[in-house]
């Protein structure tokens, strides 16, 4: 069964960092790319960042790049997004996703985690 | 940046079809996917490739895409579709993946 567990969200300051991961388990991870999505409270879903399966091509929304690093750890099944120069606006449930099929053009995405609440407040 | 529009809101009777509408430029040469969101609850894809149905997800839901818009059907609609859905597609263009802004699809 695949599962999709984020962990590492909190309450932050504008200006501060966070770390936020994504264990998976019941597929073959590094065959699959990855993605961050995310939605603030009461609004629509949002992408983030991808990053491929080998963890050699990565891209951002124009929000985030420059702040925010992808990177995945193939050896324990792991998933990242540094979060730096949080900004209010920053404020989301941040899910990780799987997407469905491996290398596809225009990808859809079959399993989502739960989510991990970030808040950026003073 | 390429924009995927949806309505805000559609309703319907419970045994009736509806209807969701995405609007892109020229949209009818990409991909489409479609997910269904309840309250507190991750999305889950009901449609992608504009018409394909993952497993396990009712022959109720299908998917069109054509010239500038895409549409997702709920046949025979019941309570337990009331959810919000959002269509998803890949610019190449920008290397983005993009969301529409979600619609509220209300059983009455």
């Amino acid at each position: 069964e695949v599962q999709l567990v984020e962990s590492g969200g909190g309450v932050v300051q504008p200006g501060g960092s966070l770390r936020l991961s994504c264990a998976a388990s019941g597929f073959t991870f590094d065959d699959y790319a990855m993605h961050w999505v995310r939605q603030a409270p009461g609004k629509g879903l949002e992408w983030v960042s991808l990053i491929s399966g080998d963890g050699g091509s990565t891209y951002y929304a124009d929000s985030v790049k420059g702040r925010f690093t992808i990177s995945r750890d193939n050896s324990k099944n792991s998933l990242y997004l540094q979060m730096n120069s949080l900004r209010t606006e920053d404020t989301a449930l941040y899910y990780c996703a799987k997407e469905l099929r491996i290398a596809a053009a225009g990808p859809a995405f079959d399993y989502w985690g739960q989510g991990t609440l970030v808040t950026v407040s003073s | 940046s390429y924009v995927l529009t949806q309505p805000p809101s559609v309703s319907v009777a419970p045994g009736q079809t509806a209807r969701i509408t995405c609007g892109g430029n020229n949209i009818g040469s990409k991909s489409v996917h479609w997910y269904q969101q309840k309250p507190g609850q991750a999305p889950v894809l009901v449609v992608y490739d504009d018409s394909d149905r993952p497993s396990g997800i009712p022959e109720r839901f299908s998917g069109s895409n054509s010239g500038n818009t895409a549409t997702l059907t709920i046949s025979r609609v019941e309570a337990g579709d009331e959810a919000d859905y959002y269509c998803q597609v890949w610019d190449s263009s920008s290397d983005h993946e993009v969301f529409g802004g979600g619609t509220k699809l209300t059983v009455l």
